[in-house]
């Protein structure tokens, strides 16, 4: 089956630091990925939609300038964490769904720990 | 405002016996919904997809229910079994972009 693989599955970096984190579909093209975040005990909250060779679109409240999202080529994504701040630490999910329908199913990476000292 | 709702608490229920799960929404018109299962530290897996105009499906010891008029999806474990623990999510579709929206999960224990 279709397979999405995050890279890395933890990081721990300094306040002010910038991190970023790889989402890839490895056995299908996938023209529009998700990134999701996810607090303890909560929902995945969608932060943005990652469009290959477009700007990603963000959710209200999630600043781009921030997190910024670039998905180059049809099977890689990626999210960095601009001057992460202990607030930013959570668990960023990515997802892609194979081009068929629109009600396919996501595919989800096993996500990024992110932990900011 | 639209809202998807999963029961917060957590279900526990014993080995063998059939786990019920509850997703309403508000303010939602999916044409479907789906089921995914969450294991602590992992991303999501897909288990299933219901479309507006099915009642019911299945797929092995999994049944999802879809009531439109109620705004409501049942998610059915029968014969449960330890390996079932874990976080199960609703999601459907909402605004554009395809986006899917999830529930915030029930945690659902089965003891031996």
């Amino acid at each position: 089956g279709a397979v999405v693989s995050q890279h890395p599955s933890w990081v721990i970096c300094k306040s002010g630091t910038s991190v970023k984190i790889e989402c890839r579909s490895l056995d299908f093209q996938a023209t529009t990925m998700f990134w999701y975040r996810q607090f303890p005990k909560q929902s995945l909250m969608l932060m943005a939609t990652s469009n290959e060779g477009s700007k990603a679109t963000y959710e209200q409240g999630v600043e781009k300038d921030k997190f910024l999202i670039n998905h180059a080529s049809l099977t890689l994504s990626t999210l960095t964490v601009t001057s992460a701040h202990p607030e930013d630490s959570s668990f960023y999910i990515c997802s892609a769904r194979e081009p068929v329908q629109d009600n396919s199913p996501l595919h989800f990476g096993n996500g990024t720990r992110l932990t900011v000292t | 405002s639209q809202k998807i709702e999963q029961n917060s608490e957590a279900l526990n229920i014993q080995e063998g016996k059939t786990a019920t799960l509850t997703c309403n929404y508000t303010n939602y018109s999916p044409a479907y919904l789906q089921w995914y299962r969450q294991d602590p530290g992992r991303g999501p897996v897909f288990l299933l997809l219901i479309r507006e105009n099915e009642k019911e499906k299945r797929k092995e010891r999994l049944k999802v229910t879809f009531d439109t008029t109620l705004k409501q999806s049942l998610f059915h474990i029968t014969a449960s079994q330890p390996a079932d623990s874990a976080t199960y999510l609703c999601a459907l579709l909402g605004g554009g972009y395809n986006k899917l929206i999830f529930g915030a999960g029930t945690r659902l224990a089965v003891h031996p």
